[in-house]
């Protein structure tokens, strides 16, 4: 069964060191989305592609990060600097648009641990 | 602003007992609820997806109604096993100030043997 990668699933830096995630959706999903996770809370959405076109970024804090989609497939999300009220888990998700927004669930992948020190 | 309340936000029960776990949602204007399952540290699983128009979805031992109009869904989990022990998360897809998915806190369950 296709899956959601990830990488790192674990990462461990010092503030204000710069730090990058990467995702690799399920082939031939058009939607993919970063979210972040508090210990204790639901995720929050930080960005949201269309293919390799940002759709939604507003909650995205862009002083210090930034994602991309180069060639609407895989993606990376990039801290800098990192602080201490980043930790937090980073998961990516993938959504097929062949259903339309209101079928198809998202599919998440195991999400990267930050802990920044 | 949609907003999503998840209750109790941690249950503990035997093996084999019923439960409902709760979900509100402020702005019914949605199209679409999920509950999500989360084992620690992993990523999410989609357990059951609620179209607006749809008032319940079945899975094996789940079942997920919707009340739309109150702002309500229910998760229920019949005859409950240790392997069900997890954070059970709600979400509600719509279009206020652009499309997004908002997920609730969760329920932490433990199903004790």
């Amino acid at each position: 069964e296709a899956e959601v990668a990830q990488s790192p699933r674990y990462k461990i830096t010092e503030k204000s060191q710069a730090v990058a995630f990467w995702c690799d959706p399920i082939s031939g999903h058009a939607t993919l989305y970063w979210y972040r996770q508090i210990l204790g809370q639901g995720p929050e959405l930080l960005v949201q592609f269309q293919d390799e076109s940002v759709v939604d970024d507003s909650q995205l804090p862009k002083d210090r990060f930034s994602a991309e989609r180069l060639k609407g497939v895989d993606s990376t999300l990039k801290i800098q600097p990192a602080e201490l009220g980043d930790s937090a888990m980073y998961l990516c998700a993938s959504r097929s648009a062949s259903g339309g927004e209101y079928q198809e669930t998202q599919y998440f992948g195991p999400g990267t641990r930050l802990l920044v020190l | 602003k949609q907003e999503v309340t998840q209750i109790p936000a941690a249950l503990s029960v035997p093996e084999g007992e019923n439960l409902v776990l709760n979900c509100s949602f402020t702005d019914s204007a949605i199209y679409n609820l999920q509950w999500f399952r989360q084992d620690p540290g992993k990523g999410l699983t989609s357990l059951l997806l609620i179209q607006s128009s749809q008032r319940e979805q079945t899975s094996g031992r789940l079942n997920a109604s919707l009340d739309k109009s109150s702002g309500r869904s229910t998760l229920y989990i019949a005859a409950s096993q240790p392997g069900d022990s997890a954070t059970y998360l709600c979400a509600v897809s719509g279009d206020t100030g652009g499309f997004k998915t908002i997920f609730g806190a969760g329920t932490r369950l433990f199903v004790k043997a």
